[in-house]
């Protein structure tokens, strides 16, 4: 069985950084690829970033990017979530989840938990 | 405002059916694989359908996709209560990244 578990978050004040972590099991987790995806206090799903299966290639949303760096050790099956210069626009449950694979890659299909990050004075 | 549009909320009543629609673009839905997730409050999304219109194991058949040109609809029959969540509607453009559409919340009267 797939798992994902987020953790990390917590309340940092703005201008502040924090990383997050996702622990994976149950697959092969250095052949896939990963994503972030956030999600605002009632409203919807907002891609952060995404890692290919060895780290070495990553893409992000226009607004993270060059505050946020995606990075994952293969060796300890975590991928993570480098936030700086933190705003309050940056307040969200964070998840992680698994790019899904059939005959091409199609998007997420599995998704941790999430973890709350909430960015606050 | 979400390159993905689509409607912010649908109802129907139980045992009918309902249509889910996510309006994109050349630039993405016409040239990429669209995904559904379903979200019910203070929980991870799931995914429904893949690849425009595979259901992974686990997902009954009352739930379809379907993909032409730059929109895609999900479909739902034999409503019920606890179908009441978020739906939204995923994939990819390529300057852009992953796209989801803004969500539609379904009711089931």
């Amino acid at each position: 069985e797939v798992q994902l578990v987020e953790s990390g978050g917590g309340l940092v004040q703005p201008g502040g950084s924090l990383r997050l972590s996702c622990g994976a099991s149950g697959f092969i987790f250095r052949s896939y690829w990963m994503h972030w995806v956030r999600q605002a206090p009632g409203k919807g799903l907002v891609w952060v970033s995404q890692i290919n299966h060895d780290g070495r290639s990553s893409t992000y949303a226009d607004s993270v990017k060059g505050r946020f760096t995606v990075s994952r050790d293969n060796a300890k099956n975590t991928l993570y979530l480098q936030m700086n210069s933190l705003t309050v626009e940056d307040t969200a449950v964070y998840y992680c989840a698994r790019e899904g694979y059939s005959s091409d890659w199609y998007g997420p299909d599995d998704w941790g938990q999430g973890t709350l990050v909430t960015v606050s004075s | 405002q979400s390159v993905l549009t689509q409607p912010p909320s649908v109802s129907a009543a139980p045992g009918q059916k309902v249509f889910i629609s996510c309006s994109g673009s050349n630039s993405n839905i016409g040239k990429n694989y669209v995904s559904w997730y379903q979200q019910f409050p203070g929980t991870a999304p799931r995914l429904l359908i893949y690849e425009n219109e595979k259901r992974p194991s686990g997902i009954p058949d009352r739930f379809s996709g379907f993909k032409s040109g730059t929109s895609a609809i999900l479909g739902i029959t034999g409503l019920q209560t606890g179908d009441e969540a978020d739906y939204y509607c995923e994939t990819w453009e390529s300057s852009l990244g992953l796209l989801f559409g803004g969500g539609t919340k379904l009711t089931v009267l």
